[in-house]
C-alpha cells in the first residue's frame, strides 16, 4: 500500500525556537498533502492544505505565519512551527492523496511535539 | 455544516463480545466514509471505507460497517472483540472531489475487559 512517512516521530525544543516537520510519500506521488493537529484525547484538526507547486491553505484560525507549510516536490511536504511555544505541544499528522486514488487519504505515524 | 458525529465517548466491552460504535454524519455532498483506529501515541490505520456500491463493507482485523443513507449512518461493527482491539476509533467523511479532506468525529475509546 502507499507509505507515508514523517520526521521526526518526536521532538522537543525549547520556547522560542523552530521545529521542522517534513511528510513524505514514499512510493506515490502526493499531489495534496494536509496537514492536521491532534490534542490530546481529542480528534484531529484540520491546519491545512497544500497543493504541489502552490501556497497551502489555511483553516480558520490557524496563524499561517506561526504554522509554515511548504510542498515543494511531488513527495515532500513541511510544516514549520516558528517562535513555538508551549501551547504549540501536540502531535501533529500529515496525510497524502495523489496518483493512488485521489479520494483516499494515507497516513503519517505522526509527530509528537513538546516545547518546553 | 458538515460534521461528523460519535456519540459514544467511551465504550467497555468484554472480550469475546460483540461491538458496534456508532457513526454519524452530515455531509452537503456524496459522501466518501471511512473508519480509522489508532493505538496510544501511534497514527492511524484505515479500518476500512465507503465510496460506493455493497453499503455492507468489509475491513481488516474482522471489523465490517454498514451505510445507510437514510439514517446517515456509517456503523462499525465487530462480533467479537479481541484485547487487542483496544484504542481510538475515529469516523470520518470525504468528498469526491479530489484533493479533499476528511471531517473526523471525536473519536470513541474501546476498552476491552478479561
Amino acid at each position: 500500500g502507499a507509505v507515508v512517512s514523517q520526521h521526526p516521530s518526536r521532538v522537543i525544543c525549547k520556547s522560542g525556537t523552530s521545529v521542522k516537520i517534513e511528510c513524505r510519500s514514499l512510493d506515490f506521488q502526493a499531489t495534496t498533502m494536509f496537514w492536521y493537529r491532534q490534542f490530546p484525547k481529542k480528534s484531529l484538526m484540520l491546519m491545512a492544505t497544500s497543493n504541489e507547486g502552490s501556497k497551502a491553505t489555511y483553516e480558520q484560525g490557524v496563524e499561517k505565519d506561526k504554522f509554515l507549510i511548504n510542498h515543494a516536490s511531488l513527495t515532500l511536504s513541511t510544516l514549520t512551527v516558528t517562535s513555538a511555544h508551549p501551547e504549540d505541544s501536540s502531535f501533529y499528522i500529515c496525510s497524502a492523496t495523489g496518483d493512488r486514488g485521489v479520494y483516499e487519504q494515507y497516513f503519517g505515524p505522526g509527530t509528537r511535539l513538546t516545547v518546553t | 455544516a458538515q460534521s461528523v458525529t460519535q456519540p459514544d465517548i467511551h465504550i467497555t466491552v468484554s472480550e469475546g463480545a460483540s461491538l458496534e460504535l456508532r457513526c454519524n454524519y452530515s455531509y452537503g455532498a456524496t459522501p466518501y466514509l471511512f473508519w480509522y483506529v489508532q493505538s496510544p501515541g501511534q497514527g492511524l490505520q484505515l479500518l476500512l471505507k465507503y465510496f460506493s456500491g455493497d453499503t455492507l463493507v468489509q475491513g481488516i482485523k474482522g471489523f465490517e460497517a454498514e451505510f445507510k443513507r437514510s439514517q446517515s449512518s456509517f456503523n462499525l461493527r465487530k462480533p467479537s472483540v479481541h484485547w487487542s482491539d483496544a484504542a481510538e476509533y475515529f469516523c470520518a467523511v470525504g468528498g469526491n472531489q479530489a484533493g479533499t479532506a476528511l471531517i473526523f468525529g471525536k473519536g470513541t475509546t474501546l476498552s476491552v475487559s478479561s
